[in-house]
């Protein structure tokens, strides 16, 4: 079964500073990866997703992300934090055994210091 | 165009008693997710439709029922209401492709004395 590591709980960065969150996935071929954030209260956004092609992927909101095979990692990049960025942010790979089902990682929750 | 919607926003039960969480999307989605969120365990797949009148179980099923009776329409049941139920659930739609994009209704906190 497929599954989706995020080893950092937490992250604090200063704004301005660069961010990079980690995801560690495991799957038996070729990934369909997402990355999610939920803002406080609120469901989850699509941030951006991989399914095949180029390995960088651009997202909303200035974020990007790289799909690594040999390191199975996808992870998650900002040049420049905003205060508005502080949030919990959640990898997910696609099952491809059908319903296009997710299995997210645990999250990384994102503070931002002014 | 409301997106997914989920009623109610909070609930408080005691121990044994039922409820039904209602999501509905007006985007005409195909597929519709019920998950539950904990803290430190990411979001668990409860049960999941990939049309109307269809069901199947997810991760994390047991303690919970769904019905899909109308296409934009998703209920979750809890017939009898465990502390261990206590999370916040959210709702999903998405279109029946692979790889789509899930859309997130705003949760609900359900909170189980």
């Amino acid at each position: 079964a497929q599954s989706v590591t995020q080893p950092d709980i937490h992250i604090t960065v200063s704004e301005g500073a660069s961010l990079e969150l980690r995801c560690n996935y495991s799957y038996g071929a070729t990934p369909y990866l997402f990355w999610y954030v939920q803002s406080p209260g609120q469901g989850l956004q699509l941030l951006l997703k991989y399914f095949s092609g180029d390995t960088l992927v651009q997202g909303i909101k200035g974020f990007e992300a790289e799909f690594k095979r040999s390191q199975s990692s996808f992870n998650l990049r900002k040049p420049s934090v905003h205060w508005s960025d502080a949030a919990e942010y959640f990898c997910a790979v696609g099952d491809a055994g059908g319903g296009n089902k997710l299995t997210f990682g645990t999250g990384t929750q994102l503070k931002v210091e002014l | 165009n409301a997106g997914v919607t989920q009623t109610p926003k909070f609930r408080v039960l005691k121990t044994g008693q039922s409820m039904t969480l209602l999501c509905a999307q007006d985007m005409n989605h195909e597929y519709m997710y019920w998950y539950r969120q904990d803290p430190g365990m990411g979001l668990r797949l409860i049960h999941y439709s990939v049309g109307e009148g269809t069901t199947a179980k997810g991760e994390v099923p047991d303690g919970y029922n769904v019905s899909r009776l109308k296409k934009q329409n998703f209920l979750l049941g809890l017939e009898s209401a465990a502390p261990s139920q206590t999370s916040v659930y959210f709702c999903a739609s998405s279109y029946d492709q692979e790889i789509e994009t899930q859309y997130f209704g705003p949760g609900t906190r359900l909170l189980v004395l």
